[in-house]
């Protein structure tokens, strides 16, 4: 049974035009992960939520948002899409810190035209 | 603050044999230490980690992983490799002192030759 489910899989923008990608769990874990994966390279953390607490990385641009409304879901957005955005976006929860087990969405791989 | 280096790009090793992909940290002290695999088109799946105590980890499908504080690596290896073994292979290394997020290798992608 699917724990970390992301949907759409795959999304296709417009430069500039905002986009939402979802996440949601059904693990009951405290903290949710947004990472930025582009091709052959690593994971790269953008934010996460402590439940409510949000938690932005410093290089994280303003151009990125998140949403959580409740414990299950996580939403990313991208007000302004740029071509340099187009990556693979992971959702990952843990059960309280990052040194637990990260268990790891699907992805949505983001394209934008 | 701590990094971790996976000095090879891409290997390739025939089906049944052995296998070992390096991973190298740096972190003052006794890091956490953790090997996620990425089949195509998916997540990152946790194969095993190290905290603290035994320095040979055994994980899942078959993986194990030695931590050497000397050397300052934390090689993964199989004895013998499946062809669904080919993917790709994220060391990642996190702190007591900064749970919030853990940090990600480059990634090795490993191939079999049948």
């Amino acid at each position: 049974d699917a724990m970390v489910i992301q949907n759409p899989r795959y999304q296709v923008t417009q430069f500039g035009k905002p986009v939402t990608l979802s996440c949601s769990q059904t693990l009951n874990h405290n903290v949710m992960y947004w990472y930025q994966q582009k091709s052959s390279q690593a994971p790269k953390l953008l934010f996460h939520y402590y439940d409510k607490d949000f938690n932005n990385e410093a290089d994280t641009p303003d151009n990125f948002q998140s949403r959580r409304p409740n414990t299950s879901f996580c939403f990313l957005d991208i007000r302004s899409p740029g071509l340099g955005d187009a990556a693979m976006y992971l959702c990952a929860t843990s059960r309280a810190s990052a040194t637990d087990t990260q268990y790891f969405g699907p992805g949505t791989r983001l394209t934008v035209l | 603050a701590q990094s971790v280096t996976q000095p090879d790009i891409h290997i390739t090793v025939s089906e049944g044999a052995s296998l070992e992909l390096r991973c190298n940290y740096s972190y003052g002290a006794t890091p956490y230490l953790f090997w996620y695999v990425q089949s195509p088109g998916q997540g990152l799946q946790l194969l095993l980690k190290y905290f603290s105590g035994d320095t040979l980890v055994q994980g899942i499908k078959g993986f194990e992983a030695e931590f050497k504080r000397s050397q300052s690596s934390f090689n993964l290896r199989k004895p013998s490799v499946h062809w669904s073994d080919a993917a790709e292979y994220f060391c990642a290394v996190g702190t007591y002192s900064s749970a919030s997020k853990i940090i990600f290798g480059s990634g090795t992608r490993l191939s079999i030759r049948p």
